[in-house]
């Protein structure tokens, strides 16, 4: 595709149940990125990969949160046994190289009730 | 370790000047910035490289100040297009980009 994407677009679910949050970055691309933003809020980093490896992963609150890209290609967000808190803009981003620019998708919009 | 925007918020008319700045208290190799609008995806504005290379917008310039470890977005002659929440990404050299606090800016008519 022309663009990153990503789906669903939104998502509501119940707490405690787990939720997949999938990102199809731009064709070439090696680094992939995610990011969450609460209401009003800034970008939080959760974590990056570089090809299928996540070097960094400092960004994700907590164990209940994983995340694997597979191919070089698509990736997945898991968040198991949400949590109300949870609730916020999940956006993927895509770039080609290191220091390059970062394509976002539109993002997913999880609502957890 | 999250770059601090300053101001948090401004207000303009059309043909104002506004700067943003981006203070990072680690050491830069890079620093993006971006620009959302409400309900949209951050959209990519400028890169500023370690050593003065910048590439980007053609309407907007920035300066990268390497040892104050710090970035200033000018925007000249405002548009309502103008409108929106601006980051900055810095980055150590590494893949890795963490934005800032954000700057809310309304440009009105």
């Amino acid at each position: 595709g022309a663009g990153v994407s990503q789906s669903p677009s939104n998502k509501v679910t119940e707490k405690g149940k787990d939720v997949e949050l999938r990102c199809d970055p731009i064709s070439g691309h090696t680094a992939l990125y995610w990011y969450r933003q609460s209401l009003g809020q800034g970008l939080e980093f959760l974590i990056y990969f570089q090809g299928n490896s996540a070097p960094d992963k400092s960004g994700l609150p907590s164990d209940r949160f994983s995340a694997e890209r597979t191919g070089g290609s698509v990736s997945t967000l898991t968040i198991q046994r949400t949590q109300q808190e949870d609730s916020a803009v999940y956006l993927c981003a895509s770039s080609s190289d290191r220091g390059e620019k970062l394509f976002f998708g539109s993002g997913t919009q999880l609502s957890v009730l | 370790q999250q770059p601090v925007q300053s101001p948090q918020a401004v207000i303009l008319r059309e043909g104002e000047d506004a700067v943003i700045n981006c203070s990072s208290s680690k050491a830069l190799y890079s620093v993006h910035w971006y620009r959302q609008k409400h309900g949209e995806a951050p959209v990519f504005l400028m890169i500023l490289l370690k050593g003065g290379e910048q590439k980007g917008h053609e309407k907007i310039s920035a300066s990268f100040n390497e040892k104050k470890q710090q970035s200033s977005l000018y925007l000249t002659a405002s548009q309502l297009s103008y409108s929106g929440t601006y980051f900055c990404g810095t980055s150590p050299g590494t893949y890795k980009y963490i934005f800032g606090t954000g700057t809310r800016l309304k440009v009105l008519a």
